[in-house]
């Protein structure tokens, strides 16, 4: 079956602007979170959502924010780019959350800030 | 202080050889102890899942050990391939997911 689809996979913009990336997760899975990655601060958790619901959230600010739909596709949203956005984005699907079912990560989407 | 420390950083070893990674954490509650691997460009790949009562995991060629009482973790990689060349990421699993800064192992031929 299909793996966890990231689109773009990258992307670049400008300081100041916004941008929206998507997450499909795998067909029956229930559950989205996503997550970023720097060099410098590695693998950093941003928020988890299941059935359409934020159930987790990380140490982010409000700049980032994130919603999934009835299918459990998830849109993030990142406001007001700063360059220390620049990152690779990655969301993982699992059946029923991340703490206690199998997460399957996406490749990821790129994001550079200019 | 990150909660889940790794290491070496990095490591590089010869093809066929053995090597194990080290995770400490200091996080609590301990819900589960997850080995991913990451090769670049992608997103990571689980490995093993281990939970308390587990002392001992084998995936292949991977096998992950856990002392929840040292709370301590360890990836042991036998018989080393080109394609085992990854970082590999340790998760600790509380009330939220914690990451260790991951090793970086490069194996050569």
């Amino acid at each position: 079956k299909a793996g966890v689809t990231q689109t773009p996979r990258y992307l670049i913009k400008t300081r100041g602007q916004q941008v929206t990336l998507s997450c499909s997760p795998i067909s029956g899975h229930r559950s989205v979170s996503w997550y970023q990655q720097t060099p410098g601060q590695g693998l950093q958790f941003l928020f988890e959502y299941f059935s359409e619901t934020q159930r987790n959230k990380g140490n982010f600010p409000g700049r980032f924010s994130g919603r999934q739909f009835s299918n459990s596709r998830s849109e993030m949203n990142v406001s007001t780019l700063e360059l220390g956005d620049s990152a690779l984005y990655l969301c993982a699907s699992s059946l029923a959350g991340t703490m206690n079912t199998e997460a399957f990560f996406g490749q990821g989407t790129r994001l550079t800030v200019v | 202080k990150n909660q889940v420390e790794q290491s070496p950083q990095s490591l590089i070893i010869l093809e066929g050889k053995n090597c194990t990674l080290q995770c400490n954490y200091t996080v609590s509650p301990f819900s589960n102890l997850r080995w991913y691997k990451q090769d670049t460009g992608r997103g990571p790949v689980s490995l093993t899942i281990m939970t308390f009562s587990e002392n001992t995991k084998s995936n292949g060629r991977y096998t992950a050990t856990l002392d929840a009482d040292t709370k301590q973790s360890s990836l042991h990689i036998t018989a080393s391939q080109l394609s085992d060349s990854a970082s590999y990421i340790c998760v600790v699993h509380s009330n939220d997911m914690r990451f260790g800064a991951g090793t970086r192992l490069t194996v050569k031929p």
